[in-house]
Protein backbone atom coordinates (compact mmCIF):
# COMPACT_ATOMS: atom_id res chain seq x y z
CA UNK A 1 0.00 0.00 0.00
CA UNK A 2 1.38 3.21 -0.88
CA UNK A 3 2.13 6.10 2.23
CA UNK A 4 0.19 8.79 0.20
CA UNK A 5 -3.28 8.35 -1.96
CA UNK A 6 -5.18 9.93 -3.78
CA UNK A 7 -8.68 9.94 -5.27
CA UNK A 8 -9.71 10.35 -7.72
CA UNK A 9 -7.23 9.33 -10.12
CA UNK A 10 -8.81 11.24 -13.31
CA UNK A 11 -11.44 13.94 -13.13
CA UNK A 12 -13.37 15.37 -15.64
CA UNK A 13 -15.28 18.35 -14.84
CA UNK A 14 -18.09 20.87 -16.65
CA UNK A 15 -16.92 24.60 -16.28
CA UNK A 16 -18.21 25.99 -12.89
CA UNK A 17 -18.62 22.57 -11.02
CA UNK A 18 -17.04 22.46 -7.67
CA UNK A 19 -14.22 20.05 -7.64
CA UNK A 20 -12.74 17.81 -4.51
CA UNK A 21 -9.38 15.56 -4.35
CA UNK A 22 -8.74 13.42 -1.33
CA UNK A 23 -5.52 12.63 -0.44
CA UNK A 24 -4.90 9.91 2.72
CA UNK A 25 -1.67 9.51 4.24
CA UNK A 26 -0.73 6.31 6.82
CA UNK A 27 2.76 8.33 8.04
CA UNK A 28 3.43 10.97 10.57
CA UNK A 29 3.78 14.04 8.83
CA UNK A 30 4.82 17.37 9.86
CA UNK A 31 3.27 19.03 6.60
CA UNK A 32 1.14 18.03 3.39
CA UNK A 33 1.62 19.85 0.44
CA UNK A 34 -0.74 20.44 -2.69
CA UNK A 35 1.22 20.74 -5.97
CA UNK A 36 -0.01 21.19 -9.66
CA UNK A 37 1.72 20.06 -12.57
CA UNK A 38 0.81 21.61 -16.08
CA UNK A 39 1.95 19.89 -19.39
CA UNK A 40 5.70 20.52 -19.65
CA UNK A 41 6.53 19.63 -16.36
CA UNK A 42 6.84 22.41 -14.16
CA UNK A 43 5.29 22.35 -10.59
CA UNK A 44 3.96 24.86 -8.82
CA UNK A 45 3.47 24.72 -5.19
CA UNK A 46 -0.08 25.21 -4.28
CA UNK A 47 -0.79 25.29 -0.28
CA UNK A 48 1.20 23.61 2.37
CA UNK A 49 -0.77 22.76 5.36
CA UNK A 50 -0.12 21.57 8.95
CA UNK A 51 -3.31 22.23 10.20
CA UNK A 52 -6.63 23.50 9.84
CA UNK A 53 -7.78 25.14 6.41
CA UNK A 54 -6.41 27.52 3.98
CA UNK A 55 -7.42 29.68 0.83
CA UNK A 56 -6.44 31.12 -2.18
CA UNK A 57 -8.76 32.44 -4.56
CA UNK A 58 -11.07 29.65 -5.72
CA UNK A 59 -8.63 26.85 -4.28
CA UNK A 60 -9.33 25.74 -0.72
CA UNK A 61 -7.42 23.01 1.31
CA UNK A 62 -7.98 21.31 4.61
CA UNK A 63 -6.32 18.75 6.63
CA UNK A 64 -7.79 16.40 9.36
CA UNK A 65 -4.52 15.29 10.95
CA UNK A 66 -6.26 12.86 13.19
CA UNK A 67 -7.65 11.14 10.43
CA UNK A 68 -4.84 11.67 8.13
CA UNK A 69 -6.87 13.07 5.15
CA UNK A 70 -6.70 16.16 3.50
CA UNK A 71 -8.85 17.33 0.53
CA UNK A 72 -8.23 20.30 -2.23
CA UNK A 73 -11.31 22.10 -3.54
CA UNK A 74 -11.55 23.87 -6.27
CA UNK A 75 -14.55 26.39 -6.84
CA UNK A 76 -16.49 27.93 -9.59
CA UNK A 77 -13.55 25.70 -11.94
CA UNK A 78 -12.40 26.87 -15.18
CA UNK A 79 -10.54 25.55 -18.53
CA UNK A 80 -7.15 26.58 -16.98
CA UNK A 81 -7.85 24.80 -14.11
CA UNK A 82 -6.99 21.75 -16.16
CA UNK A 83 -3.55 20.23 -14.67
CA UNK A 84 -2.48 16.84 -12.71
CA UNK A 85 -2.73 17.94 -8.84
CA UNK A 86 -0.59 16.37 -6.47
CA UNK A 87 -0.37 15.94 -2.74
CA UNK A 88 2.63 15.16 -0.98
CA UNK A 89 3.92 14.93 2.89
CA UNK A 90 7.14 15.91 4.49
CA UNK A 91 8.49 15.56 7.69
CA UNK A 92 7.31 11.77 7.85
CA UNK A 93 9.14 9.82 10.66
CA UNK A 94 10.30 12.91 12.28
CA UNK A 95 12.54 13.73 9.09
CA UNK A 96 13.91 16.72 7.02
CA UNK A 97 10.81 19.04 5.25
CA UNK A 98 12.89 18.28 1.92
CA UNK A 99 12.16 14.70 1.53
CA UNK A 100 8.66 14.04 0.27
CA UNK A 101 6.63 11.16 -0.42
CA UNK A 102 4.24 11.92 -3.07
CA UNK A 103 0.85 10.63 -4.53
CA UNK A 104 0.11 9.28 -7.71
CA UNK A 105 -1.47 12.42 -8.61
CA UNK A 106 -5.22 13.52 -10.05
CA UNK A 107 -5.61 14.74 -13.68
CA UNK A 108 -8.37 17.38 -13.66
CA UNK A 109 -9.51 18.13 -16.53
CA UNK A 110 -12.00 21.09 -17.15
CA UNK A 111 -14.41 21.29 -20.29
CA UNK A 112 -15.94 24.97 -21.50
CA UNK B 1 13.95 36.68 -6.65
CA UNK B 2 15.22 34.48 -9.81
CA UNK B 3 13.18 30.86 -9.39
CA UNK B 4 14.96 27.90 -9.50
CA UNK B 5 17.01 26.84 -12.24
CA UNK B 6 17.93 23.88 -14.21
CA UNK B 7 20.30 22.83 -16.78
CA UNK B 8 20.34 21.59 -19.40
CA UNK B 9 16.36 21.41 -19.78
CA UNK B 10 16.45 18.28 -22.24
CA UNK B 11 19.20 15.83 -22.98
CA UNK B 12 19.31 12.84 -25.05
CA UNK B 13 22.23 9.72 -23.48
CA UNK B 14 22.53 6.18 -25.02
CA UNK B 15 22.64 3.17 -23.11
CA UNK B 16 25.78 3.26 -20.70
CA UNK B 17 26.49 6.97 -20.86
CA UNK B 18 26.99 9.50 -18.11
CA UNK B 19 25.01 12.61 -17.49
CA UNK B 20 25.68 15.38 -14.90
CA UNK B 21 21.95 17.88 -14.35
CA UNK B 22 22.76 20.92 -12.09
CA UNK B 23 20.15 22.91 -10.10
CA UNK B 24 20.43 26.67 -8.78
CA UNK B 25 18.26 27.47 -5.97
CA UNK B 26 16.64 30.43 -5.03
CA UNK B 27 19.00 32.86 -3.47
CA UNK B 28 19.54 32.83 -0.13
CA UNK B 29 17.85 28.74 0.14
CA UNK B 30 20.40 26.16 1.33
CA UNK B 31 18.43 23.29 0.50
CA UNK B 32 18.15 21.50 -2.44
CA UNK B 33 16.19 18.24 -2.67
CA UNK B 34 15.72 16.31 -5.94
CA UNK B 35 13.32 13.81 -7.50
CA UNK B 36 12.41 11.57 -10.35
CA UNK B 37 9.35 11.38 -12.15
CA UNK B 38 8.23 8.45 -14.46
CA UNK B 39 5.09 7.46 -16.09
CA UNK B 40 4.98 4.32 -13.88
CA UNK B 41 6.51 5.13 -10.61
CA UNK B 42 5.51 9.17 -10.23
CA UNK B 43 7.38 11.18 -8.64
CA UNK B 44 10.22 9.64 -6.18
CA UNK B 45 12.82 10.99 -3.83
CA UNK B 46 16.15 10.91 -4.62
CA UNK B 47 18.43 12.80 -2.03
CA UNK B 48 18.22 15.83 -0.15
CA UNK B 49 21.34 17.98 0.45
CA UNK B 50 21.93 20.84 3.11
CA UNK B 51 25.06 23.36 3.81
CA UNK B 52 27.20 21.08 1.21
CA UNK B 53 26.10 17.77 3.14
CA UNK B 54 23.84 15.00 1.77
CA UNK B 55 20.84 15.16 4.61
CA UNK B 56 18.65 12.44 2.77
CA UNK B 57 18.84 9.41 0.27
CA UNK B 58 16.09 7.75 -1.25
CA UNK B 59 16.43 3.86 -2.53
CA UNK B 60 17.94 4.72 -5.68
CA UNK B 61 21.07 2.32 -6.66
CA UNK B 62 24.54 3.69 -6.42
CA UNK B 63 24.74 5.00 -10.11
CA UNK B 64 22.82 8.20 -8.93
CA UNK B 65 24.76 10.43 -6.97
CA UNK B 66 25.20 14.04 -6.04
CA UNK B 67 26.77 16.92 -4.52
CA UNK B 68 26.38 20.32 -3.23
CA UNK B 69 28.63 23.40 -3.66
CA UNK B 70 29.25 26.00 -1.05
CA UNK B 71 26.60 28.54 -2.97
CA UNK B 72 23.82 26.19 -2.44
CA UNK B 73 23.97 24.68 -6.48
CA UNK B 74 23.55 21.58 -6.45
CA UNK B 75 24.36 18.45 -9.25
CA UNK B 76 23.11 15.10 -9.70
CA UNK B 77 25.05 12.88 -11.75
CA UNK B 78 23.88 9.23 -13.36
CA UNK B 79 26.17 7.06 -14.45
CA UNK B 80 26.09 4.32 -16.33
CA UNK B 81 23.09 5.04 -17.99
CA UNK B 82 19.84 2.10 -18.58
CA UNK B 83 16.47 3.13 -20.34
CA UNK B 84 15.06 3.21 -17.52
CA UNK B 85 16.90 6.35 -16.34
CA UNK B 86 14.44 8.50 -18.90
CA UNK B 87 12.85 10.56 -16.51
CA UNK B 88 11.92 14.05 -15.41
CA UNK B 89 14.48 14.76 -12.98
CA UNK B 90 13.00 18.03 -11.01
CA UNK B 91 14.99 19.47 -8.00
CA UNK B 92 13.41 21.86 -5.60
CA UNK B 93 14.54 24.80 -2.97
CA UNK B 94 13.61 25.63 0.43
CA UNK B 95 15.61 27.64 3.27
CA UNK B 96 16.69 24.59 5.03
CA UNK B 97 15.40 25.32 8.43
CA UNK B 98 14.83 21.20 8.54
CA UNK B 99 12.16 20.44 10.89
CA UNK B 100 9.86 23.48 10.12
CA UNK B 101 7.61 22.99 7.69
CA UNK B 102 8.71 24.89 4.50
CA UNK B 103 7.42 25.52 1.06
CA UNK B 104 9.55 23.71 -1.81
CA UNK B 105 9.82 25.94 -4.90
CA UNK B 106 10.42 23.34 -7.64
CA UNK B 107 12.77 23.80 -11.33
CA UNK B 108 11.31 23.49 -14.55
CA UNK B 109 12.92 20.13 -14.95
CA UNK B 110 15.54 18.23 -17.00
CA UNK B 111 13.81 15.94 -18.89
CA UNK B 112 16.20 12.84 -19.85
CA UNK B 113 15.77 10.32 -22.81
CA UNK B 114 17.91 7.39 -22.46
CA UNK B 115 18.08 5.24 -25.90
Amino acid sequence: KNEVEQSPQNLTAQEGEFITINCSYSVGISALHWLQQHPGGGIVSLFMLSSGKKKHGRLIATINIQEKHSSLHITASHPRDSAVYICAVGGHYGGSQGNLIFGKGTKLSVKP
Amino acid sequence: KAGVTQTPRYLIKTRGQQVTLSCSPISGHRSVSWYQQTPGQGLQFLFEYFSETQRNKGNFPGRFSGRQFSNSRSEMNVSTLELGDSALYLCASSVGQSKRPETQYFGPGTRLLVL
